[in-house]
């Protein structure tokens, strides 16, 4: 039972546009939500986080935006930048629990 | 560099063999977790320790797996008797606190591999 998907294995963005990447869920008890970036050979790395009492959270070029009624959010990198190709993974918790629940990531690609 | 560290980073066991992955968190983080990633899959939730205790090990198979975290030392995934099916890579995170306040961070990974 996927509880958090990324539909989209792949993204390919120009460099100094925006990419976009998108993750469902399915659990509305999750309260939680992180983006973490991997680069091949390393561990996951944590990009940016917003509360389910939240609706918008933005660092520098990152933004992320919680859509509860449709179980859904998404990551804004803008300006893209070709150091910003790696696989993204969202994930959420539930209230309560102390765990990460991951999607499947979404390999980002940025073109020069 | 205080991050958190695993080792070995790769390791090649035989089937029937053991594996052993070692754990140590960020310097005054006390709460563990780890997960596995299979090949084109995302991270999947095994087990979360705090010293000396198991609190949830709710994604452990019930079988030849097994976590701790002693009092003093590195957190230890142990898998016995290996199958190649467990081949993956095993990543290790801690946390300062509870999850909700503090987010997870996560070490380089071991990648696990049966032959």
């Amino acid at each position: 039972d996927q509880q958090v998907k990324q539909n989209s294995p792949s993204l390919s963005v120009q460099e100094g546009r925006i990419s976009i990447l998108n993750c469902d869920y399915t659990n509305s008890m999750f309260d939680y939500f992180l983006w973490y970036k991997k680069y091949p050979a390393e561990g996951p790395t944590f990009l940016i986080s917003i509360s389910s009492i939240k609706d918008k959270n933005e660092d520098g070029r990152f933004t992320v935006f919680l859509n509860k009624s449709a179980k859904h959010l998404s990551l804004h990198i803008v300006p893209s930048q070709p150091g910003d190709s790696a696989v993204y993974f969202c994930a959420s918790n539930l209230q309560g629990a102390q765990k990460l629940v991951f999607g499947q990531g979404t390999r980002l690609t940025i073109n020069p | 560099n205080a991050g958190v560290m695993q080792n070995p980073r790769h390791l090649v066991r035989r089937r029937g063999q053991e594996a052993r992955l070692r754990c140590s968190p960020m310097k005054g983080h006390s709460h563990v977790y780890w997960y596995r990633q299979l090949p084109e899959e995302g991270l999947k939730f095994m087990v979360y320790l705090q010293k000396e205790n198991i609190i949830d090990e709710s994604g452990m198979p019930k079988e030849r797996f097994s976590a701790e975290f002693p009092k003093e030392g590195p957190s230890i995934l142990r898998i016995q008797q290996v199958v190649r099916g467990d081949s993956a890579a095993y990543f290790c995170a801690s946390s300062r606190d509870r999850l909700n306040q503090e987010t997870q961070y996560f070490g380089p990974g071991t990648r696990l591999l049966v032959l």
